[in-house]
């Protein structure tokens, strides 16, 4: 079945330090690929996604690029803020159901 | 506009108790899901409903079941509770298919603790 493997933390970064969050998925088929934020004590919110090979999504400085050849969905952003500090989770669909990783915890120092 | 609402928010059951958990989206959205999120598991699909008027088992269903009462409204019931139950619970709906890369839109989940 399908699946998502992400790196799970938590991780600590100083403010405008460069953040990659790593995500491989294993699926067949063309699935969608998202990832989502969740902020303490609230629930998940879209963050960005893709639906095809090598598009590209972006929000709020963030970007993420689907590689099929690597199955691959890495979250990137040049320079984090505090307010970036929450729990990022990885996720998949190639049907009518989302597949979830286990999530990573995000602290910004200022 | 309210987006997808849970309730209640808190909740605190003893082993063998029953509840049912609500949640009701305004957004017209066909597909309803309820997920739970333990810390290191991430979020685990319990039941969903593609459709008014169907239901289907996610990853983990025993000791839960659903209604789809309508279009609006999609409840999570335990008829006896345990600890193993004890976790957040997150409802969340979709317009369309997510595997079409329709996103869910989640409620801000309902925090369950069973003694």
């Amino acid at each position: 079945g399908n699946s998502v493997t992400q790196m799970e933390g938590p991780v600590t970064l100083s403010e405008e330090a460069f953040l990659t969050i790593n995500c491989t998925y294993t699926a067949t088929g063309y699935p969608s690929l998202f990832w989502y934020v969740q902020y303490p004590g609230e629930g998940l919110q879209l963050l960005l996604k893709a639906t095809k090979a090598d598009d590209k999504g972006s929000n709020k400085g963030f970007e993420a690029t689907y590689r099929k050849e690597t199955t691959s969905f890495h979250l990137e952003k040049g320079s984090v803020q505090v307010s970036d500090s929450a729990v990022y989770f990885c996720a998949l669909s190639g049907s009518e159901k989302l597949v979830f990783g286990k999530g990573m915890k995000l602290t910004v120092n200022p | 506009n309210a987006g997808v609402t849970q309730t209640p928010k808190f909740q605190v059951l003893k082993t063998g108790q029953s509840m049912t958990l609500q949640c009701a989206q305004d957004m017209n959205h066909n597909s309803m899901y309820w997920y739970r999120q333990d810390p290191g598991m991430g979020l685990r699909l319990i039941y969903y409903s593609a459709s008014e008027g169907t239901t289907d088992k996610g990853e983990v269903p025993n000791g839960y079941n659903v209604s789809r009462l309508n279009k609006r409204e999609f409840s999570l019931r335990l008829e006896s509770a345990a600890p193993s139950q004890t976790s957040v619970y997150f409802c969340a709906s979709s317009d369309l298919n997510p595997g079409l890369g329709s996103p869910l839109h989640f409620g801000n989940g309902t925090r369950l603790t069973v003694t």
